[in-house]
């Protein structure tokens, strides 16, 4: 079974503060992407990479950065932590372009 | 901009009801179409659908795509409580592994 893990269920930042969002998968999966979903608007795409070292900007980039150092891990960093950045964050990956994503349990995250 | 809505938001129900979800969708080069259902936790697979008119079944669920008229039903007969969920519904066109995801339609089904 594919698994795909995130570091955190819950989590509780402060504004300003620099956040890191881990997932890891264990299924050698090319491409690895990072959503946000919030009531009634669905998940929004942030950034996705589909190899080491390579990202690509998705729908909703601004505010976010990311880091894919190994194949298996992909990073979400929020630089400067924002209110209207609370949200549930997931993480997925998959082994090509066109294929069922897997998910991470998600990351519930909130900014005060 | 590449666009998936899904209908009703909301739907509420009762055990043995039967259930259908809709999407359309307006994607560049549409390549397929996939369903997910969320319970408290990951989004998981249900179905992919890249041919028009042909129907995938798992055990109470079945789907059907139409790409003349751009979309997409999720059928769920003789509901049951463990269905209540979030069904996402999403499409991949042109763009590189990119997944354009519906708002999902909560469903919540009473005993």
């Amino acid at each position: 079974d594919v698994k795909v893990t995130q570091s955190s269920r819950y989590l509780v930042k402060r504004t300003g503060e620099k956040v890191f969002l881990e997932c890891v998968q264990d299924m050698d999966h090319e491409n690895m992407f990072w959503y946000r979903q919030d009531p009634g608007l669905g998940l929004r795409l942030i950034y996705f990479s589909y190899d080491v070292k390579m990202k690509e900007k998705g729908d909703i980039p601004e505010g976010y950065s990311v880091s894919r150092e190994k194949k298996e891990r992909f990073s979400l960093i929020l630089e400067s932590a924002s209110t209207n950045q609370t949200s549930m964050y997931l993480c997925a990956s998959s082994p090509g372009s066109y294929n069922e994503q897997f998910f991470g349990p998600g990351t519930r995250l909130t900014v005060l | 901009e590449d666009k998936v809505v899904q209908s009703p938001l909301s739907l509420v129900v009762h055990e043995g009801d039967t259930v259908t979800l809709n999407c359309s969708y307006e994607v560049t080069n549409f390549r397929s179409l996939l369903w997910y259902k969320q319970e408290k936790k990951a989004p998981t697979f249900l179905f992919m659908l890249t041919s028009s008119g042909i129907e995938k079944k798992s055990g109470r669920l079945s789907s059907i795509l139409d790409k003349k008229e751009l979309f997409s039903i999720l059928n769920i007969t003789a509901t049951q409580t463990g269905d209540s969920a979030i069904y996402l519904c999403a499409g991949y066109g042109t763009s590189y592994g990119k997944l354009t995801f519906g708002q999902g339609t909560i469903l919540t089904v009473h005993p």
